[in-house]
């Protein structure tokens, strides 16, 4: 199975701070995403990213969110000011290599929590 | 907006019985995956199914599109298949993101 990975796997921040997690999809995909689940709740939808840019977002993910592409194989979400309902699991997600249609696998997840 | 709903919320089991899991979805999809989350957390693929019935050992999955539900059949449970399992719908035309379902706990006791 292709694999995705995620940095880091906990993350533990003070309210009002910045985080930033790091995802690595499989190789060379241009597509991936990210969704969050709230403990206890069902997974939900935050972005979509194709070739460098948002290609759908949900209204959850408000202007506090952002997503980059710092380099060829790394994508990050950030979170300018986090708040206790940030805390959650967050999981980025990428198609399989028959492009966006095909099955999505998700990375082991960051588990955010804010105090 | 679609919604993904799945029966039942909870089930609890003797290891080695038969179990059925549904999923139903409110609008037309461009395909239906099934899920395991474990312990951990970790969202583990079982099925890529949009249509028809797969089989992956003591795991099958059914869907019927035209009728907008999924089937996950457990066959023999074992303790290890305890956790959550959600059913996700791709939607949204060329974004294809997946939509999940509420999930259902499984407990498999021994």
């Amino acid at each position: 199975e292709p694999e995705v990975t995620q940095t880091p796997s906990h993350q533990v921040t003070q309210m009002g701070q910045e985080v930033i997690l790091r995802c690595v999809p499989i190789s060379n995909h241009l597509y991936f995403y990210w969704y969050r689940q709230i403990l206890g709740q069902k997974v939900e939808f935050l972005v979509s990213f194709y070739n460098n840019e948002i290609s759908e977002k949900s209204e959850i993910f408000d202007d506090q969110f952002s997503v980059e592409r710092p380099d060829g194989s790394n994508f990050t979400l950030k979170i300018r000011s986090t708040k206790l309902e940030d805390s959650a699991m967050y999981f980025c997600a990428s198609p399989g290599l028959a492009g966006v249609g095909d099955t999505q696998y998700f990375g082991p997840g960051t588990r955010l929590t804010v105090l | 907006g679609i919604q993904v709903e799945q029966s039942p919320p909870d089930l609890i089991l003797q290891e080695g019985a038969n179990s059925t899991l549904r999923c139903n979805f409110s609008d037309s999809v461009n395909n239906l995956q099934w899920f395991h989350q474990n312990p951990w957390g970790q969202l583990i693929n079982l099925f890529y199914i949009p249509s028809g019935t797969k089989q992956n050992g003591r795991l099958s999955a059914t869907t019927v599109a035209t009728e907008r539900y999924s089937l996950l059949y457990i066959s023999s449970s074992q303790t290890t298949d305890s956790g959550v399992y959600f059913c996700a719908v791709g939607y949204g035309g060329a974004t294809n993101k997946l939509i999940f379902g509420t999930g259902t706990l499984l407990a498999v006791q021994p």
